[in-house]
């Protein structure tokens, strides 16, 4: 069965840092590209970016270029999103979703949720 | 980028009948498009990918037609689990890969 099993949620205040992920089980891990997708709180669906876990190659989303980095250790089938100084702005839920045939997805994790306060 | 617009906003349906909704490209994007499903909670769900092909265990009820910038997914019959909102989500051509999600649209009940 394929799963896609994220970190749990984190509080956070503006400038932290952090470092979440998504550990895929139940599939050839380097075969498929790994997403992240945004949703601010009762917004709608945002792509991030997504990462090869074979050889960590990334592609990001212009509005998302330089504000995060997008990363993978295929050693133990996990996929990384960090944050360098989180901003109040970055409170959202964050999913991490397998991406099928380059262009869809089609497992997603269950979501990891970041408010950011102070 | 390309820009996806789905309407209407909010479709207020009662169960049984057809849902129709819409998503519009503002370049074409072959048959690169995907539909999913979100509850209130709930990660997304695939629905239609390839913009008419039903993803594993999808109901007959959903179909997904549509080629170039307009596409439409309909729900031919309304369940009561169906009332959720709905995204469109295109990919451009490799790759650039650059993926983007239409604003969705909400299927409540009347």
């Amino acid at each position: 069965e394929v799963q896609l099993v994220q970190s749990g949620a984190e509080v956070k205040k503006p400038g932290e840092s952090l470092k979440i992920s998504c550990k895929g089980s139940g599939y050839s891990f380097t075969s498929y590209w790994i997403g992240w997708v945004r949703q601010m709180p009762g917004k709608g669906l945002e792509w991030m970016g997504i990462i090869n876990p074979g050889d960590s190659e990334t592609k990001y989303s212009p509005s998302f270029q330089g504000q995060v980095t997008i990363s993978a250790d295929k050693s133990i089938r996990t996929a990384y999103l960090q944050w360098s100084s989180l901003k109040a702005t970055d409170t959202a839920m964050f999913y991490c979703a397998r991406l099928r045939g380059i262009s869809h997805f089609d497992y997603w994790g269950q979501g990891t949720l970041v408010p950011v306060s102070s | 980028e390309i820009v996806l617009t789905q309407s209407p906003a909010t479709l207020s349906l009662s169960p049984g009948e057809r849902a129709t909704l819409s998503c519009r490209a503002s370049q074409s994007v072959s048959t690169y498009l995907a539909w999913y499903q979100q509850k209130p909670g709930q990660a997304p769900r695939l629905l239609i990918f390839d913009a008419s092909n039903r993803a594993t265990g999808i109901p007959a009820r959903f179909s997904g037609s549509g080629s170039g910038t307009d596409f439409t997914l309909t729900i031919s019959s309304l369940e009561a689990e169906d009332f959720a909102v709905y995204y469109c989500q295109q990919r451009s051509d490799w790759p650039r890969a650059l993926l983007t999600f239409g604003g969705g649209t909400k299927v409540q009940i009347k």
